[in-house]
């Protein structure tokens, strides 16, 4: 099953926005939406953005999610050390009647 | 206050069986999907199947197809994740999670549990 494009890493200063993308198609991320995970080392995955773009509750306003088309994005913005972690979309794919998964991209923070 | 407790992982034979459990509480089970997740060491995220709330309407991704039943049990609040014809490839650390609903379909994701490792090698 063909999953979500993402990059793989993504690099940028303290306090710094970064801005992940997650690339999918009609049936997934351009159907209903992708939500947004972070994982830090050693910890399971912690939702950042459901697929309607809301954040949780706890979930900091740095973290914003958007969606054009068929590509999904996530932006922090004053990026802090604690950011450091893999981030993940997710999608339900109507053709495949199942979640996909983005590769994941590693952000790194300088 | 929600919580997911998964249990049943463990090292196994390829060609055997597991049971994964998700054990869970704070918020009313039936109402939601639930989602196992499976995350090979040093990898990424693979979704592995949902059911629904009544439990009618199990995914699987093609992986394991075949192989693989969930199932859940709404009096113990419970999901399982029945593994047989196990391949090494299906050595990571599994995750339950919190699915949508029909009136909120939005909400999956939104709780996970810790984790239960399955290593598969002879």
């Amino acid at each position: 099953q063909a999953g979500l494009t993402q990059p793989p890493s993504v690099s940028k200063g303290l306090r710094q926005t970064a801005t992940l993308t997650c690339t999918g198609n009609s049936n997934n991320v351009g159907n209903q939406g992708a939500v947004w995970l972070q994982q830090r080392q050693g910890l399971p995955p912690k939702l950042l953005s459901y697929r309607n773009n809301n954040r949780p509750s706890g979930i900091s306003e740095r973290f914003s999610a958007s969606r054009s088309g068929n590509t999904a994005s996530l932006t922090i913005t004053g990026l802090q050390f604690e950011d450091e972690a893999d981030y993940y979309c997710a999608a339900w794919d109507s053709s495949l009647s199942g979640w996909v998964f983005g590769g994941g991209t590693k952000a790194t923070v300088l | 206050e929600v919580h997911l407790l998964e249990s049943g992982g463990g090292l196994i034979q390829p060609g055997g069986s597991l049971r994964l459990s998700c054990a869970v509480s704070g918020f009313t089970f039936s109402d939601y999907a639930m989602i196992w997740v499976r995350q090979a060491p040093g990898q990424g995220l693979q979704w592995v199947s949902v059911i629904s709330g009544n439990g009618d309407n199990p995914y699987y991704t093609d992986s394991v197809k075949g192989r693989c039943t969930v199932s859940r049990d709404n009096f113990q609040n419970t999901v399982y994740l029945q593994m047989n014809s196990l391949r090494v490839d299906d050595t990571g650390v599994y995750y339950c999670a919190k699915g949508g609903s029909p009136e909120r379909p939005d909400d999956a994701f939104d709780f996970w549990g810790q984790g239960t490792t399955v290593t598969v090698s002879s």
